[in-house]
Formats: structure tokens, C-alpha cells, sequence
């Protein structure tokens, strides 16, 4: 299996523009994490879904932060307005919910916003 | 409010040698638990796990320990290896209810030669 897949790995942006980041999870799995790493606040869930349907989204921080997963191979987190203050590594994990369900990450998107 | 605490950033140990890096949690509905290793540019992957009902599970040169009086979590490498030097991720989370993980901020082993 490929893994769960994240595009893209690094962004450049402005301030104020949007950003798409977006996620393919492990074929098969049927809950989806967005975490957000910082070195203050470290690695934080941002958002979660079980069977495409958003479960949790406490951890999103404003309304500026949108995420959508249209269908069980694929999911989106936007960012509109983007701020320098959104500049960290964004991480996509997936699961089989199922008891004691271990996560399986992709390799990260880097955000950097200028 | 920190629910899962690293209170170690850093660790430094010699090959050969055993590493122990600490976790500890504050809430009590926590039953199941998760060691995650994350090497640069790369996302954090699993290496071992525990629940509550034991307090100790053994996987190859990886030990986690629970303490759950003291909501205290510990994991050996023995030996340790260079290829071990990574960032390792305490987690913490709920069977059966939420599948939310909690995450410690990590610890930065370094294995030297």
C-alpha cells in the first residue's frame, strides 16, 4: 500500500491568499485526522472524520480553517484568508476505527506563509 | 492544559546503551496508549502500544511500562542504535469512545556512535 499520500509536501504563499492542502488515506481506512505541528503547541488535532462525515472539529482555529472529505479516498483543508501565524507542518493521518485504531500518517505539508 | 506531557525535549545516550524517555497524562479516562517515532521531513509513525489493562508490552528491543497510579508511561530501547535517534511522541486516547489521540509535544533522542 502507498500510505496515506499529502500534496502538496511544501507551500509558499502570501499573506491573505488561499491554500489547499489535501490528503489521500490508506484504502480501506475509515476515519481521517488533520493535525497541525508547531513548536509551541506541538503536534494538535485540528479535525477528524469517520466514514466522510466530520466527527470533531474543536481543534479547527477559526474560521478561516475549512476542511471537506467529498468521498472516502480523499479530503481538503483550506485555509482563506492565510496568516503568517498558520505557517507549520500540516499532517494528514487515517484509520480503521475499530477498538484500539492506530493512525497512520503522511509525510506532512510545510506551510509557510509570508 | 496539557493532557500528555514530555517533559523531557531532549535525550542523549550512547550506542549501546538504554534509552528511557518518560510520558505522563492527567486524565484518568485514559486506557490505551501510543509510542509514535518521527525521523526529519517524514510524518510520525507507530512503534508500540499499551492498554491499561497491562503494564508492560515488549516488542523486540522496545518496552512501554505503565504506572497508571502515577499516570506515568516510560519506554525503553534496549540497545539503543544510531538509527534510533528520532523524535518520539507519547499518545494517549480512549478504547471504545473517541477515536481522538492526545499528543505529547516529543522527546529528540540522539543515539551517538
Amino acid at each position: 500500500d502507498a500510505g496515506v499520500i499529502q500534496s502538496p509536501r511544501h507551500e509558499v504563499t502570501e499573506m491573505g491568499q488561499e491554500v489547499t492542502l489535501r490528503c489521500k488515506p490508506i484504502s480501506g481506512h475509515n476515519s481521517l485526522f488533520w493535525y497541525r505541528q508547531t513548536m509551541m503547541r506541538g503536534l494538535e488535532l485540528l479535525i477528524y472524520f469517520n466514514n466522510n462525515v466530520p466527527i470533531d472539529d474543536s481543534g479547527m482555529p477559526e474560521d478561516r480553517f475549512s476542511a471537506k472529505m467529498p468521498n472516502a479516498s480523499f479530503s481538503t483543508l483550506k485555509i482563506q484568508p492565510s496568516e503568517p501565524r498558520d505557517s507549520a507542518v500540516y499532517f494528514c493521518a487515517s484509520s480503521f476505527s475499530a477498538g484500539r485504531a492506530i493512525q497512520y500518517f503522511g509525510a506532512g505539508t510545510r506551510l509557510s506563509v509570508l | 492544559d496539557q493532557q500528555v506531557k514530555q517533559n523531557s525535549p531532549s535525550l542523549s545516550v550512547q550506542e549501546g546503551r538504554i534509552s528511557i524517555l518518560n510520558c505522563d497524562y492527567t486524565n484518568s479516562m485514559f486506557d490505551y496508549f501510543l509510542w509514535y517515532k518521527k525521523y526529519p521531513a517524514e510524518g510520525p509513525t507507530f512503534l508500540i502500544s499499551i492498554s491499561s489493562i497491562k503494564d508492560k508490552n515488549e516488542d523486540g528491543r522496545f518496552t512501554v511500562f505503565l504506572n497508571k497510579s502515577a499516570k506515568h508511561l516510560s519506554l525503553h530501547i534496549v540497545p539503543s542504535q544510531p538509527g534510533d535517534s528520532a523524535v518520539y511522541f507519547c499518545a494517549a486516547g480512549t478504547q471504545g469512545g473517541s477515536e481522538k489521540l492526545v499528543f505529547g509535544k516529543g522527546t529528540k533522542l540522539t543515539v551517538n556512535p
